[in-house]
């Protein structure tokens, strides 16, 4: 079982569409995030929620929506898609929220904007 | 802006040489240092979470140290072998529960 797992692993699609990434996690924790990995390969957070909470929102455009249903649980969906979101994208779950317990990754979900 | 550096940027060594890396951060309001091994086409892995000055942590061949007063840790590998090849990860935390990620040292070692 993976214990953190993300769909889908690709997305090609055109410039003003709307896609959602999904995310799921099995190892009960309370806090989940979402990174992007920039054209320089760091990694950025955007959003982090705790227990359905949202605790962290970085300054990502309006177009970036995340959704917690429950918390195991935190979908991204992004409207309008525009060239320079095509980055790839990896949702972590964690123990704490304040940092101090370990982040567990998805293995990313790459998105191609045309 | 808080900035996370890592260096050197990438590393080549042979099979059985020792290595070790940096990993320079803010040293005002720290909270939590975070090592992540990162292997192509696999998620980034922890390998230690360390909070206070002095800290030291060993996982095997691999073992850190972290000093919050000047703003540095540093990754050692003792005797590489060709799967410790990997992008090795810090990142940062100072209190608001936000990881600031550096840009990590790639690390190829030849058997």
């Amino acid at each position: 079982d993976t214990a953190v797992s993300q769909t889908p692993k690709y997305l090609v699609t055109q410039m003003g569409n709307d896609k959602s990434i999904k995310c799921e996690q099995n190892l009960g924790h309370d806090t989940m995030y979402w990174y992007k990995q920039d054209s320089k390969k760091f990694l950025k957070i955007m959003f982090s929620y705790n227990n359905k909470e949202l605790i962290i929102n970085e300054t990502v455009p309006n177009r970036f929506s995340p959704k917690s249903p429950d918390k195991a649980h935190l979908n991204l969906h992004i409207n309008s898609l525009e060239l320079g979101d095509s980055a790839v994208y990896f949702c972590a779950s964690s123990p704490t929220s304040g940092g101090t317990g370990e982040l567990f990754f998805g293995e990313g979900s790459r998105l191609t904007v045309l | 802006i808080l900035n996370v550096e890592q260096s050197p940027q990438s590393l080549h060594v042979q099979e059985g040489d020792s290595t070790n890396f940096t990993c320079s951060f803010p040293s005002s309001n720290f909270y939590a240092l975070h090592w992540y091994r990162w292997e192509t086409a696999k998620s980034p892995e922890a390998l230690f979470v360390m909070t206070l000055n002095g800290d030291e942590k060993k996982k095997g061949r691999i073992s850190a140290t972290l000093n919050t007063k000047e703003g540095y840790s540093y990754l050692y590998i003792k005797g590489s072998q060709p799967e410790d090849s990997a992008t090795y990860l810090c990142a940062f935390n100072n209190q608001g529960g936000k990881l600031i990620f550096g840009q990590g040292t790639e690390l190829s070692v030849k058997p």
